[in-house]
């Protein structure tokens, strides 16, 4: 069965960084785009960032965009989301999603990250 | 620009029925959505896409209680026989360019 799980999350202070991991299991990996989607205590699902199967194209969402960065390892079925220069805006649990068409139809368990001085 | 809107809340009794509404943006009528379950103090879980048409597929495991349905560009969620698990934020789901785009979520109370 399709499986997804998130590590990596924490406790960092503003300005630091952190990787976050979305461990694949249960199906063809490198087949499948792959989003990040997080969600901020208490609020709605905000989409975080996408990447392509191959790892050819990826787009984020305006308030990550230049701190965030995607990529995956197809060989080790691996996402990641390495996170530059967090600040408090961006605790929240992170998601990993597959993407098959125009839908996120696997979700992971989720990764807090909270970013406190 | 593409927006989904969605009611905060909603509630309906123990095995009685309940519709959500998802509405799409002025000229994005034709986009199909998807729907999402998230039960307290879990990660989403997909239920369906629901195209334009108000044809659907669900997602492994769906109960047939969970059905779709299309009306311009209003989109549905109706689940039947209601029960506490059921209890949960619905959020519907688009995309476009590279992009997912969410709705704020409607939470469901069973009374």
């Amino acid at each position: 069965q399709v499986q997804l799980v998130e590590s990596g999350g924490g406790v960092v202070q503003p300005g630091r960084s952190l990787r976050l991991s979305c461990a694949a299991s249960g199906f063809t990996f490198s087949s499948y785009g792959m989003h990040w989607v997080r969600q901020a205590p208490g609020k709605g699902l905000e989409w975080v960032a996408v990447i392509w199967s191959d790892g050819s194209e990826e787009y984020y969402a305006d308030s990550v965009e230049g701190r965030f960065t995607v990529s995956r390892d197809n060989s080790k079925n691996t996402l990641y989301l390495q996170m530059n220069s967090l600040i408090v805006e961006d605790t929240a649990v992170y998601y990993c999603g597959r993407w098959f068409g125009q839908v996120v139809d696997y979700w992971g368990q989720g990764t807090l990250v909270s970013v406190s001085s | 620009q593409l927006v989904l809107t969605q009611s905060p809340s909603a509630s309906a009794s123990l095995g009685a029925s309940v519709k959500l509404t998802c509405t799409l943006s002025s000229g994005h009528s034709r986009y199909a959505i998807a729907w999402h379950q998230q039960q307290p103090e879990k990660g989403p879980r997909y239920l369906m896409i629901l195209n334009s048409d108000g044809s659907h597929t669900k997602g492994d495991g769906i109960p047939d209680r969970f059905t779709g349905s299309t009306s311009g560009a209003e989109r549905y969620l109706t689940i039947s026989s209601l029960q506490s698990e059921d209890e949960a934020a619905y959020y519907c789901q688009t995309w476009a360019t590279g992009t997912l785009v969410f709705g704020g979520g409607t939470s469901l109370t069973v009374l």
